[in-house]
């Protein structure tokens, strides 16, 4: 069975800080995401990798950056946590689709 | 751009009713549709899902059906339960190959009454 960790399930960080969040997936699946998911507006595409080192922007990637230095492990940065950065952060990987998630984890940027 | 629109945004049922969810999409190339069911607190869990080559497709209570024409699918759920309370999203593969990228409606929050 597919195993997708998300090193946190809350977290809470304060404005201006350097935050990371750690996505990890056990079944050598080459896709990886970023979702950031609000009541109301769905999932949405921060930023995805379909390879190590291989990253393209979503649909909502200001503010954030990633990083893949492994296949098995992405990360998702936020430089400087705003408050309007405060949601729900899913992760997913895949090959040849679906997409497999990740528990999630629950940012508050106070 | 690319767009899944989704309706409607809640639905309400009494239990043993039937439920619809109705997706639209932008990308004529689309080919791949999944539907993703969240409980409360959880992952988002594929429950089906349907390629471009195949009009329908049923599992159990749950079926999906493809209009390629009229560029949408829908999600149909037959003599629900309480159990199937939850937010149900669609999404589509736009053109972009071998990447696996999906765009995803912005959920359908079913309540199933007993």
């Amino acid at each position: 069975d597919v195993k997708v960790t998300q090193s946190s399930r809350y977290l809470v960080k304060r404005t201006g800080e350097k935050v990371f969040l750690e996505c990890v997936q056990d079944m050598d699946h080459e896709n990886m995401f970023w979702y950031r998911q609000d009541p109301g507006l769905g999932l949405r595409l921060i930023y995805f990798s379909y390879d190590v080192k291989m990253k393209e922007k979503g649909d909502i990637p200001e503010g954030y950056s990633v990083s893949r230095e492994k296949k098995e492990r992405f990360s998702l940065i936020l430089e400087s946590a705003s408050t309007n950065q405060t949601s729900m952060y899913l992760c997913a990987s895949s090959i040849n689709q679906p997409q497999h998630f990740g528990d999630g984890t629950r940012l508050s940027i106070l | 751009g690319e767009n899944v629109e989704q309706h409607p945004s809640t639905l309400s049922v009494q239990e043993g009713d039937s439920a619809v969810i109705k997706c639209t999409y932008s990308d004529s190339a689309s080919n791949y549709f999944p539907w993703y069911k969240q409980e409360l607190g959880k992952r988002p869990q594929l429950i089906i899902d349907i390629r471009s080559n195949v009009g329908e497709k049923k599992d159990q209570r749950i079926a999906v059906t493809l209009n390629k024409t009229a560029k949408h699918f829908s999600l149909h759920i037959t003599e629900t339960q309480p159990e199937d309370s939850a937010v149900y999203f669609c999404a589509a593969s736009p053109r972009r190959r071998g990447t696996d990228k999906l765009i995803f409606g912005t959920g359908t929050r079913l309540q199933v009454f007993p």
